[in-house]
């Protein structure tokens, strides 16, 4: 069965950096488009970015373009999201999910981690 | 960016009720919508994928409908493992957006 286990998620002062990861099993990782997306405390649900199968397309929402990069290795069915410059905002709980491979709903999702940005 | 509001934000309904959660957006996305379940503490789960088809395994009384710029979510007879939120999402393209969410509350 399809599992996507996040991890690397913790407190970190702001200004500092932060890489998460997401160990995916259970199915191909490499035909996949893959995304983040997060909840801020008590929030609604936002998309930050999303990578392409291959790896070679990636876009963000406009509140984390140029501090954040999404990246994936399929040879380690793993995909990353390194967080720069964490602002107080950024604290949410980040979840990895798999979009299908035609369209872009999210068919599967990862229990995600938790990012707080405190000083 | 396609903006996507959803109303009611909070609804509180009885076991056995029908509830429709609707969904607009800022342009026409066709049927490039899904619907989310998630629950406190929980990730979301997929309902719904192309404005009306059910994922899955998901129960029945869920059903959802529309085209265009407006779609609705209905539980046709709510049950107490339906006391979550919703979320809608476009997917008109890779930049996709999500609702603000209803919570659904007992009554």
């Amino acid at each position: 069965q399809v599992q996507l286990v996040e991890s690397g998620g913790g407190v970190v002062q702001p200004g500092r950096s932060l890489r998460l990861s997401c160990a995916a099993s259970g199915f191909t990782f490499s035909s996949y488009a893959m995304h983040w997306v997060r909840q801020a405390p008590g929030k609604g649900l936002e998309w930050v970015a999303v990578i392409s199968y291959a790896g070679d397309n990636t876009y963000y929402a406009d509140s984390v373009k140029g501090r954040f990069t999404i990246s994936r290795d399929n040879s380690k069915n793993t995909l990353y999201l390194q967080v720069n410059s964490l602002r107080a905002e950024d604290t949410a709980v980040y979840y990895c999910a798999r979009a299908t491979v035609t369209t872009t709903y999210l068919d599967s999702w990862g229990q995600g981690t938790l990012v707080t940005v405190s000083s | 960016d396609i903006q996507m509001t959803q109303s009611p934000s909070i609804l509180s309904a009885s076991v056995g009720d029908r509830v429709t959660i609707t969904c607009r957006a800022s342009q026409s996305i066709s049927r490039w919508l899904a619907w989310y379940q998630q629950k406190p503490g929980k990730a979301p789960e997929l309902l719904i994928y192309d404005a009306s088809s059910l994922k899955s395994g998901v129960p029945s009384r869920f059903s959802g409908s529309g085209s265009g710029t407006e779609f609705t979510l209905t539980i046709s007879s709510l049950q107490p493992d339906d006391f979550a939120s919703y979320y809608c999402q476009q997917y008109h393209s890779y930049f996709i957006t999500f609702g603000g969410g209803t919570r659904v509350e007992i009554k």
